[in-house]
């Protein structure tokens, strides 16, 4: 258990569905992140919230639509996903300041058929 | 010039050898590293953090040359339970954290 929980753990979702990803930290951080992960590529960064404030988009289709209601909570929200879209999705958290890195939770894995 | 680059391997070493790997980063701003190790298909972990000229854990060293930009991991006494993806991740001031694409170590008995 790192401080940083994600569900579900696994997902299949079909091309037409709406599903959401859920990204809990117990840390006391006040900045979150969303990963993208393909298979044996590098981490990509998707979004960055700062106090519960978008910082950063980088460049993600808008089928994807973070959402953070609080420093706690990190959702990612899925729509008329592609099968290229199928990935590890990691949520990480920190200080805003990260002098002490990032905490990564385990990820969802998600498979769109 | 890539703002962390890395080896990607991958290294094969035999148990019990000692292995190195390096990072440069571009920002002579950077504040502080660390290292990650990051296992097939689970999260990065936090391997070690690189604050000064370097520290030491065990049978890992990690050393910053601050100079010459770069940043080095030294595992000694391989285990078969090393063989992962080592990430480089420099801190430059600025989140996010920008990460290395990874060095893959496979240790071999």
């Amino acid at each position: 258990e790192t401080g940083v929980t994600q569900t579900p753990r696994h997902l299949v979702m079909g091309m037409t569905n709406k599903k959401s990803l859920k990204c809990e930290q117990h840390l006391g951080h006040n900045a979150m992140y969303w990963y993208k992960q393909s298979a044996k590529k590098p981490l990509e960064l998707m979004f960055v919230y700062n106090f519960k404030e978008q910082t950063e988009n980088n460049s993600v289709p808008s089928r994807f639509s973070p959402e953070c209601p609080n420093s706690s909570h990190l959702f990612l929200h899925l729509h008329t996903l592609q099968p290229e879209d199928s990935a590890l999705y990691l949520c990480a958290s920190s200080q805003v300041t990260p002098e002490r890195g990032y905490t990564f939770g385990s990820g969802t894995r998600l498979t769109v058929v | 010039r890539k703002e962390v680059e890395q080896d990607p391997g991958p290294f094969n070493v035999p148990e019990g050898a000692t292995v190195a790997f390096n990072c440069t980063y571009s920002n002579s701003a950077s504040q502080s590293f660390f290292w990650y190790r990051q296992d097939c298909r689970k999260e990065p972990k936090l391997l070690m953090s690189v604050y000064s000229s370097g520290n030491e854990d065990g049978r890992f060293t990690a050393q910053l040359n601050r100079a010459s930009q770069y940043i080095s991991l030294l595992i000694r006494d391989s285990k078969l339970s090393d063989s992962a993806t080592y990430l480089c991740v420099v801190n430059t001031g600025n989140t996010p954290l920008v990460f290395g694409k990874g060095t893959r170590l496979s240790v071999i008995a």
